[in-house]
């Protein structure tokens, strides 16, 4: 059974730093692509950020641009999503996903439980 | 970047009635769209994918059609589960986007 375990959201600071991570299970992880997507309080889903099955190619939404990283460490079984200059804006429940194949664009199949992040002071 | 529509934001509609939601693409994706269904505190299912294929263990009572730019999903007869906020995906790019989503409500 395909299972997705974000962690490491919670409460930060404006201009402050959080590492989300995604650990799966029930498949080979190396093989496939990964997404991040978040849904603010009451909002819609927004696609985040994507990397592909070897970590090679990274792509990023533009209001996350130049602030968020993915990445993955296939090694380990994790996808990470690094988070600076946070702003209240990035304020939302931030999902890990895979898709349906191997290719870096795909629906996405599998959805993690979400982990929460919230930027207040 | 590709922007994706969707109509109607809200749809009242009762147990038993057929209902469309539309999604439009601000350039051609060609079949590379998705829907997916949420419930409240949960996260999204997948319900079609590449326009019209019926994810494995989805009533047969949702479909889905399209390509292009223009992108339907049909419930043909709502049952009391299906009440829930649907939003398409298009995929035809690396930079994926949403649909700002359809919230399905009873009449």
């Amino acid at each position: 059974e395909v299972q997705l375990l974000e962690s490491g959201g919670g409460l930060v600071q404006p201009g402050g730093s959080l590492r989300l991570s995604c650990a799966p299970s029930g498949f080979t992880f190396s093989s496939y692509a990964m997404t991040w997507v978040r849904q603010a309080p009451g909002k819609g889903l927004e696609w985040v950020s994507g990397i592909s099955a070897n970590g090679g190619s990274t792509y990023n939404a533009d209001s996350v641009k130049g602030r968020f990283t993915i990445s993955r460490d296939n090694s380990k079984n994790t996808l990470y999503l690094q988070m600076n200059g946070l702003s209240a804006e990035d304020t939302a429940v931030y999902y890990c996903a895979r898709g349906r194949s191997a290719s870096s664009s795909s629906d996405l199949t599998y959805w993690g439980q979400g982990t929460l992040v919230t930027v207040s002071s | 970047d590709i922007q994706m529509t969707q109509s109607p934001s809200i749809l009242s509609a009762s147990v038993g009635d057929r209902v469309t939601i539309t999604c439009r693409a601000s350039q051609s994706i060609s079949n590379w769209l998705a829907w997916y269904q949420q419930k409240p505190g949960k996260a999204p299912k997948v319900l079609i994918y590449k326009a019209s294929n019926l994810e494995s263990g989805v009533p047969s009572r949702f479909s889905g059609s399209g390509s292009g730019t223009e992108f339907t999903l049909t419930i043909s007869s709502l049952q009391p589960d299906d009440f829930a906020t649907y939003y398409c995906q298009q995929y035809n790019s690396y930079w994926s986007s949403f649909g700002q989503g359809t919230k399905l409500e009873i009449k």
